[in-house]
């Protein structure tokens, strides 16, 4: 398994552009989520995703879209970029526990996305 | 809703000496507690989870955590650690319930020989 996979790895955009960025899995897992990592603030939440079709907003949700039409793909669209997305983008996706409770998150190797 | 508080941002120490990394949590519902390494321009891993049962759990790599209800906190423990354990360390916490991870801010662990 290739396991969380995530495209591009370096991007460099200008302000007001938009782009997509690509998370897939090979899991079968029914939860994906995009995270943004910034200095000193840890990962915080930006969408999530239960299942195909079903997604809901994180903890910072504001100028990101998402969509789940698939199980394997969950792409993360910046609409019209801004220098405050500048950050480096988490994919992860878990399988709910035996309970039906969350579990472990697998993360991919990240993008670093630069805005200018 | 939940909170995780990581009160150091960094913590050198010398090879073969015992590290603890410190982990605090609020949450007014029942929760999963995490620890998450990363090394330099890597990803997310897993070290452990406490899930449910012992309080006490261990990585593979000589790494344990005990998760203490009462003080509501998760700390990072090993009794002696290598270069190669320079990493950032995560701690995380998610409502049993559903999915949403909260991350600390995060520890630099700095190892020198």
């Amino acid at each position: 398994n290739a396991g969380v996979t995530q495209t591009p790895k370096f991007q460099v955009l200008k302000t007001g552009q938009s782009m997509t960025l690509q998370c897939a899995q090979d899991m079968n897992h029914e939860y994906m989520s995009w995270y943004r990592q910034d200095p000193g603030m840890g990962l915080r939440l930006i969408h999530y995703s239960v299942g195909a079709g079903i997604t809901d907003q994180g903890e910072v949700p504001n100028g990101y879209n998402v969509s789940r039409s698939t199980t394997e793909d969950f792409p993360l669209r910046l609409l019209s970029a801004a220098p405050s997305q500048t950050s480096v983008y988490f994919c992860a996706s878990s399988n709910p526990d035996y309970s039906g409770n969350t579990d472990t998150q697998y993360f991919g190797p990240g993008t670093r996305l630069t805005v200018l | 809703a939940q909170s995780v508080t990581q009160l150091d941002s960094q913590v050198p120490v010398f090879e073969e000496a015992p590290v603890e990394l410190r982990c605090n949590y609020s949450s007014s519902v029942s929760v999963y507690l995490f620890w998450y390494v990363q090394y330099p321009n890597q990803g997310l891993q897993l070290l452990l989870k406490y899930l449910s049962g012992s309080t006490l759990v261990e990585s593979i790599n000589g790494f344990e955590a005990e998760f203490n209800k009462s003080q509501t906190s998760f700390h990072l423990r090993k009794p002696s650690v290598h270069i190669s354990d320079t990493a950032e360390y995560f701690c995380a916490v998610t409502p049993r319930s559903f999915q949403k991870l909260v991350f600390g801010t995060g520890t630099r662990l700095l190892v020198s020989p």
